[in-house]
């Protein structure tokens, strides 16, 4: 969607080794979320940021790191990929607090092997 | 513990016909409700949102229900077209908490020709 890009869209990585997803958007909304989509488990909540340095964990938060320096940047981070992070990844952003929905991005599919 | 349920995976539909997908809740501070729907390899684009203080929302074809004391709401689809063929899901959130949303696990739907 415009205004919010992910990158890479798809990524392939060995168990054990760092991964960084990025989020980008243009729209300065100040709210920025990641989820996970996995089968017969629907979109869950990673991290989400609410401002510049401010973040907090999400439903499933374990394996994972976020950080956000600039508005328009949130990184996700997996120190150590496990076989169970394969997953589609996705970010979204919101101006409120959410009222209205949010905008996400068209995913980050990775696999960890 | 699945605080949004979603117990249909999918639902076969004729073209022309009505879909009704539906929606259970457990959490009574759920107050603002929000449907996604999702085309395979994109994101999760906003349908419809309701209020606890409707009973309905109507938008064009789309129609949201949301019954409190069952916790219950239900997405009306009329009519149905091909292009509706895509997984839903609901989401809640409760307003006065951290506004975070929780997702259901999605509906496919396939919409007949």
């Amino acid at each position: 969607d415009a205004g919010i890009t992910q990158s890479p869209r798809h990524k392939v990585t060995e168990t054990g080794t760092p991964v960084t997803l990025r989020c980008h958007q243009t729209e300065n909304h100040r709210y920025m979320y990641w989820y996970r989509q996995d089968p017969g488990h629907g979109l869950r909540l990673i991290h989400y940021s609410y401002g510049v340095k401010d973040t907090d964990k999400g439903e499933v938060s374990d394996g994972y790191s976020v950080s956000r320096s600039k508005t328009e940047d949130f990184l996700l981070t997996l120190e150590s990929a496990t076989s169970s992070q394969t997953s589609v990844y996705f970010c979204a952003i919101s101006d409120v607090r959410g009222s209205g929905g949010y905008t996400f991005g068209s995913g980050t599919r990775l696999t960890v092997v | 513990d699945q605080q949004v349920k979603q117990n249909s995976p999918s639902l076969s539909v004729q073209e022309g016909r009505i879909s009704i997908l539906n929606c259970d809740y457990t959490n009574s501070m759920f107050d603002y409700f929000l449907w996604y729907k999702k085309y395979p390899a994109e994101g999760p684009t906003f349908l419809i949102s309701i209020s606890s203080i409707k009973d309905k929302n109507e938008d064009g074809r789309f129609t949201v229900f949301l019954n409190k004391s069952a916790k219950h709401l239900s997405l009306h689809i009329v009519p149905s077209q091909p292009g509706d063929s895509a997984v839903y899901f609901c989401a809640a959130t409760a307003t006065s908490g951290t506004y975070k949303y929780i997702f259901g696990t999605g509906t496919r739907l396939k919409v007949l020709a």
